[in-house]
């Protein structure tokens, strides 16, 4: 089955630690994104890639970075300089990553910053 | 002007009712709009693309109105089983980024 994999589901931090995101796809899409979702938010971006090697900031890039190196996998390091990491972050990736492409998301992570 | 704004919410609707949602746009040059489902705790899926010329899919009957940066989304004969955060999303007209909406909670009740 073709698809978004994001893992862990939940995941618990203590402050001042980095932490790691897992997102994966074998749907062949050359665009990924990741976002943020906090309680009664729209989805806020946070990075998008829409080629491999390639990646550019969001709206919210400020203490996350990403890498692309290869074209299945997008992770997303959250950093001691994120102020508040509690949210639930989404991967999503597009076919081509031009306007109007539909994004397809995986099933996020939880994470908790203690 | 927020980006997309949506309908607040919530609605209540009983099963079979006709419900509908709003979604206004900032940004003229916008190209491509979609709604999504987001059930409780789970990821964002689309539900439908909104095209010019409106379009509808079953149940669901969304339209543009271009001139007045307008999208709307119409649900019919409604089931429990569409309860759900309803999402406008909207791109730019230049750049590649989606914009959502905070979403419209409905609870469809037996």
């Amino acid at each position: 089955d073709g698809g978004i994999t994001q893992s862990p589901k939940y995941l618990f931090r203590k402050e001042g630690q980095n932490v790691t995101l897992s997102c994966e796809q074998n749907l062949n899409h050359d665009a990924m994104y990741w976002y943020r979702q906090d309680p009664g938010q729209g989805l806020r971006l946070i990075y998008y890639s829409q080629i491999v090697n390639d990646f550019q900031k969001g709206d919210i890039a400020e203490g996350y970075s990403v890498s692309r190196e290869k074209k299945e996998s997008f992770p997303l390091t959250v950093t001691s300089a994120q102020k508040n990491p509690t949210a639930f972050y989404l991967c999503a990736s597009s076919r081509w990553g031009r306007g109007g492409d539909e994004q397809f998301f995986g099933p996020g992570t939880r994470l908790t910053v203690l | 002007r927020k980006e997309v704004e949506q309908d607040p919410g919530p609605f209540n609707v009983p099963e079979g009712a006709t419900v509908a949602f709003n979604c206004t746009y900032s940004n003229s040059a916008s190209q491509s709009f979609f709604w999504y489902r987001q059930d409780c705790r789970k990821e964002p899926k689309l539900l439908m693309s909104v095209y010019s010329s409106g379009n509808e899919d079953g149940r669901f009957t969304a339209q543009l109105n271009r001139a007045s940066q307008y999208i709307s989304l119409l649900i019919r004969d409604s089931k429990l089983s569409d309860s759900a955060t309803y999402l406008c999303v909207v791109t730019g007209g230049s750049n590649y980024k989606l914009t959502f909406g905070k979403g419209t909670l409905l609870t469809v009740n037996p």
